[in-house]
């Protein structure tokens, strides 16, 4: 079964410092994955997906086959950086979305 | 920029009551979904809608609940018995519908049961 895992439901770290908010996926094809983020009292806004390798607001994730992974990364956290951070992925042969159950950012100044 | 909405913001209904969620997606999007968030869990799938039908649903979706595009820009969900684990908020989205392309969500519906 298809399945994404956010290991952590919170993360603190100090501004300034690296951030890595981790999500794993259980899928045996090629997935897509996305990273959304969802500010306080917002929408799900998307921040970024594999499948186009750029980086938005300095964060950027890399898909690792071999360990199943899409790790969010930020070399320097912000305050305005705090918010909930999901990881979904979407399989072939379907167009919905799996999430995982998230991990809130707080980034203390 | 175009963005996906939905009303009402919040809802409150008595157990055993139908509900209406309405969404209007982005108008050049073909496909449509209902997503729902119970306090503190995932976000998780219930429908997709393409064409007029439904193309996928998951097991929360039985037949309590329907979908429905009354018009050229109004997207539904109805729930007609609610139940209090219903309680919960309730996204809309909508993209082109190729795979591994964006989905853009609506604010959300807070639906509370009593």
């Amino acid at each position: 079964a298809q399945r994404v895992t956010q290991p952590e439901k919170l993360l603190s770290v100090f501004k300034g410092a690296p951030v890595e908010l981790k999500c794993n996926y259980s899928y045996s094809g090629s997935p897509e994955l996305f990273w959304y983020v969802q500010y306080s009292r917002q929408r799900l806004q998307l921040l970024l997906r594999h499948i186009s390798r750029e980086s938005i607001k300095g964060f950027t994730a890399d898909l690792n086959k071999g360990e199943t992974s899409f790790h969010l990364k930020k070399p320097f956290a912000q305050e305005e950086d705090s918010a909930m951070y999901y990881c979904a992925l979407s399989s072939s042969g379907t167009y919905k979305y799996i999430f995982g159950t998230g991990t809130r950012l707080k980034v203390l100044a | 920029e175009p963005e996906v909405t939905q009303t009402p913001s919040h809802q409150v209904t008595q157990m055993g009551q139908e509900v209406i969620l309405r969404c209007v997606p982005i108008s050049n999007h073909l496909y449509f979904y209902w997503y729902r968030q119970i306090l503190g869990q995932k976000v998780e799938f219930l429908v997709s809608f393409y064409n007029n039908e439904i193309s996928e649903k998951s097991e929360i979706f039985d037949d309590q609940f329907s979908v429905e595009r009354p018009d050229g820009s109004n997207f539904t969900l109805k729930i007609r018995s609610t139940k209090l684990e219903d309680s919960a908020m309730y996204f809309c989205a909508s993209n082109q519908g190729w795979g591994g392309e964006t989905q853009y969500f609506g604010p959300g519906t807070r639906l509370l049961v009593l």
